[in-house]
């Protein structure tokens, strides 16, 4: 089982339209999370992180879920500027726990008109 | 302020040569790291520099794969005897340690190798 595991997708979606991405991950002892955008041939840049409360920015709201390791990314209102790979990130996964982030292999959201 | 920045921004090597690439950190980033961006794939973890500590290298794929940080400033990452395979955009990120531990991504240095 891979550490942290994302659907690629790609999620074709039409402008407007409300889209989730869910992300599990493997060591119930990960502190941080995050959510990261990558647009095509562009480094990733983070989108915001993930707390257990659940935390919403605009148009995007992140879930924590411990007990069933998931996370998930919800967003309203699609733009065609979302339109780009968002990697799920989650921290403490390897000996050195304190600043170590595992990146899923993301998944790629297609917004059309 | 100045982000991470990479170089070269392209590199086109023969099979079988050296090459090295170069990241330069956020200043006052304690934390350094190198991944590995095939086409159309996730990001794969090389090596990690956190301040004076022994690197994390349980990602390099071999052993014509090595890095070195000087101090927390410079790194390069180097690939002896390239192959084919070996072609990929390589990232480099720093962060602050602590709980937030964002990473900051230079832009890349895409190696092809013919």
């Amino acid at each position: 089982r891979k550490e942290v595991e994302q659907d690629p997708g790609p999620f074709n979606v039409p402008e407007g339209a409300t889209v989730a991405f869910n992300c599990t991950y493997s060591n119930s002892a990960s502190q941080s999370f995050f959510w990261y955008r990558q647009d095509c041939r562009k480094e990733p840049k983070l989108l915001m992180s993930v707390y257990s409360s659940g935390n919403e920015d605009g148009r995007f709201t992140a879930q924590l879920n411990r007990a069933s390791q998931y996370i998930s990314l919800l967003i309203r209102d699609s733009k065609l500027s979302d339109s780009a790979t968002y990697l799920c990130v989650v921290n403490g996964l390897n000996n050195n726990a304190g600043n170590m982030l595992t990146f899923g292999g993301g998944t790629r959201l297609m917004v059309k008109p | 302020g100045a982000g991470v920045s990479q170089s070269p921004s392209n590199k086109v090597t023969e099979k079988g040569k050296d090459v090295e690439l170069r990241c330069d950190p956020i200043s006052g980033h304690t934390a350094l790291y190198w991944y590995r961006q095939r086409l159309g794939q996730g990001l794969e973890f090389l090596i990690y520099f956190q301040g004076n500590s022994a690197p994390d290298k349980s990602g390099l794929p071999s052993d014509r794969f090595s890095a070195e940080r000087t101090g927390e400033s410079v790194s390069t990452l180097t690939i002896q005897r390239t192959q084919q395979e070996d072609s990929a955009v390589y990232l480099c990120a720093s962060s602050n340690r602590g709980l937030a531990n964002e990473q900051f991504f230079g832009p890349g240095t895409r190696l092809t190798v013919l």
